[in-house]
C-alpha cells in the first residue's frame, strides 16, 4: 500500500548477520513485486523482483519470498555486509510490468555495523 | 548501458521563483519517463507519467499548473516547478522506460534535491 506521510521503520544489525526486511501489500490483484535498494542521495536501483506464480526467488545473496495468502513480502539479505547500508523499498508496477507507474510500500532502513 | 541523468542534482532558490529539472536517458530512447517526489525519510511518490509528444499524466492530488512537464524528446522530460515555496522542498526522482536495445523496464535517475528557502 502507500506510505503517505510515514516515515521509514529501520533495522540495525551487524556485518555478516542476515537481514529480513518486510513488505506487506493491499492490493489483491498485484501479480508482480520489485525490490528496490537506495543509498543516501541516489535514486533507487533495481535488486530483484518476483511474480504472483512464485513463492520465493533467489539472486545473489539475496532472496525474496511472497506469501499471497497474507499478502506479504520479504526480502532476505545473507551475510549481510556495511554496503548494503540503505534504505529497501517494495513496489508495485502497474500493469505488472517492470516498466509500469510503480506504487512505492513504506520502506525500511537498513543499517549494517561492523 | 541503460543511464538515466538528471540535471541539476541539487538547487537551491528563493521562495517565488520557478525551477527547471532536465531527466535525460543518456544511452537509450525513453517514450516514456516517469516524476517522483520523495520528502525526507519518506517513500517515494509518484507525480506524473511523462508521454513524449503527448501530455503528462498527473496522479491525484498533484496540480499540473505547479509542476509543468515537458517531454518534447526521446531522451528528455523537464519538470518546472512554478513559483516554489519551502514545502515544494523534496528529493525530485525521474525515471524512464527503455523499450528497444535492452530488457523493457524502466531506470531510474540519481534524483534533485530542490530547497526553497
Amino acid at each position: 500500500g502507500e506510505s503517505v506521510g510515514l516515515h521509514l521503520p529501520t533495522l540495525s544489525v551487524q556485518e555478516g548477520d542476515n537481514s529480513i526486511i518486510n513488505c506487506a501489500y493491499s492490493n489483491s490483484a498485484s501479480d508482480y513485486f520489485i525490490w528496490h535498494k537506495q543509498e543516501s542521495g541516489k535514486g533507487p536501483q533495481f535488486i530483484i523482483d518476483i511474480r504472483s506464480n512464485m513463492d520465493k526467488r533467489q539472486g545473489q545473496r539475496v532472496t525474496v519470498l511472497l506469501n499471497k495468502t497474507v499478502k506479504h513480502l520479504s526480502l532476505q539479505i545473507a551475510a549481510t555486509q556495511p554496503g548494503d547500508s540503505a534504505v529497501y523499498f517494495c513496489a508495485d508496477p502497474a500493469g505488472g510490468t517492470s516498466y509500469g507507474k510503480l506504487t512505492f510500500g513504506q520502506g525500511t532502513i537498513l543499517t549494517v555495523h561492523p | 548501458g541503460a543511464v538515466v541523468s538528471q540535471h541539476p542534482s541539487w538547487v537551491i532558490c528563493k521562495s517565488g521563483t520557478s525551477v527547471k529539472i532536465e531527466c535525460r536517458s543518456l544511452d537509450f530512447q525513453a517514450t516514456t519517463m516517469f516524476w517522483y517526489r520523495q520528502f525526507p525519510k519518506q517513500s517515494l511518490m509518484l507525480m506524473a507519467t511523462s508521454n513524449e509528444g503527448s501530455k503528462a499524466t498527473y496522479e491525484q492530488g498533484v496540480e499540473k499548473d505547479k509542476f509543468l512537464i515537458n517531454h518534447a524528446s526521446l531522451t528528455l522530460s523537464t519538470l518546472t516547478v512554478t513559483s516554489a515555496h519551502p514545502e515544494d522542498s523534496s528529493f525530485y526522482i525521474c525515471s524512464a522506460r527503455r523499450i528497444a536495445g535492452g530488457p523493457d523496464t524502466q531506470y531510474f535517475g540519481p534524483g534533485t534535491r530542490l530547497t526553497v528557502l
